[in-house]
């Protein structure tokens, strides 16, 4: 099957700095890959939507400018947290599919801000 | 409303039983139909993908799905530790760039 993969697995950073988190689609070419925040015992909550080689499209009340998303190819999308705050400690996690096919998530990434 | 409810849980129960787990949505349009399983602190596994309505089995999974009553459902047979997870319904549009809509996912509990 489909392999995604996130790096790192669990990022522990201070108030005011900025984490970046890769997504990459280890076997296949995504179209589109999504950024979801999960929160304990509570589903996945979809950030927003990378098309490669365009801007994101981010879901209601997420902040664009504090979440920065950049899908440069069609194997690799980025999470850019800027200026972390504790209530930005989550997990985070993304999924690679192609066009009106499956998704596929990936581990997962533990994000402590301290 | 929720688009889509599905009963939080926990769910337990003894190993070599048969589990139900159930979603229902209020969204006509949904036309795909996904079950993940999602072990604590790791990303979801895709176990089955339905299109409209009908049945489909894969070894000890069968995902059902009646779109008249907008209701979903996973059986999981001759159930084992090894399926105690979190349970997440999702589904989607005809095309709509893939975008899923997740339940809130049933956390299950195989007992020896």
């Amino acid at each position: 099957g489909a392999v995604v993969s996130q790096h790192p697995s669990w990022v522990i950073c201070k108030s005011g700095t900025s984490v970046k988190i890769e997504c990459r689609s280890l076997d296949f070419q995504a179209t589109t890959m999504f950024w979801y925040r999960q929160f304990p015992k509570q589903s996945l909550m979809l950030m927003a939507t990378s098309n490669e080689g365009s801007k994101a499209t981010y879901e209601q009340g997420v902040e664009k400018d504090k979440f920065l998303i950049n899908h440069a190819s069609l194997t690799l999308s980025t999470l850019t947290v800027t200026s972390a705050h504790p209530e930005d400690s989550s997990f985070y996690i993304c999924s690679a599919g192609q066009r009106d096919n499956e998704q596929y998530f990936g581990p997962g990434t533990r994000l402590t801000v301290t | 409303q929720k688009e889509v409810e599905q009963d939080p849980g926990p769910l337990s129960v003894p190993e070599g039983a048969i589990v139900s787990l159930n979603c229902t949505y209020s969204n006509s349009a949904f036309q795909y139909f996904m079950w993940y399983r999602q072990y604590s602190r790791k990303g979801p596994e895709l176990l089955m993908y339905t299109y409209s309505s009908g049945n489909k089995e894969d070894g000890r999974f069968t995902a059902q799905v009646d779109k008249s009553s907008k209701y979903i459902s996973l059986f999981i047979r001759d159930s084992q530790p090894s399926d105690s997870a979190t349970y997440l319904c999702a589904m989607r549009f005809t095309g709509g760039g893939n975008k899923l809509t997740f339940g809130t996912g049933t956390q299950l509990k195989v007992e020896l």
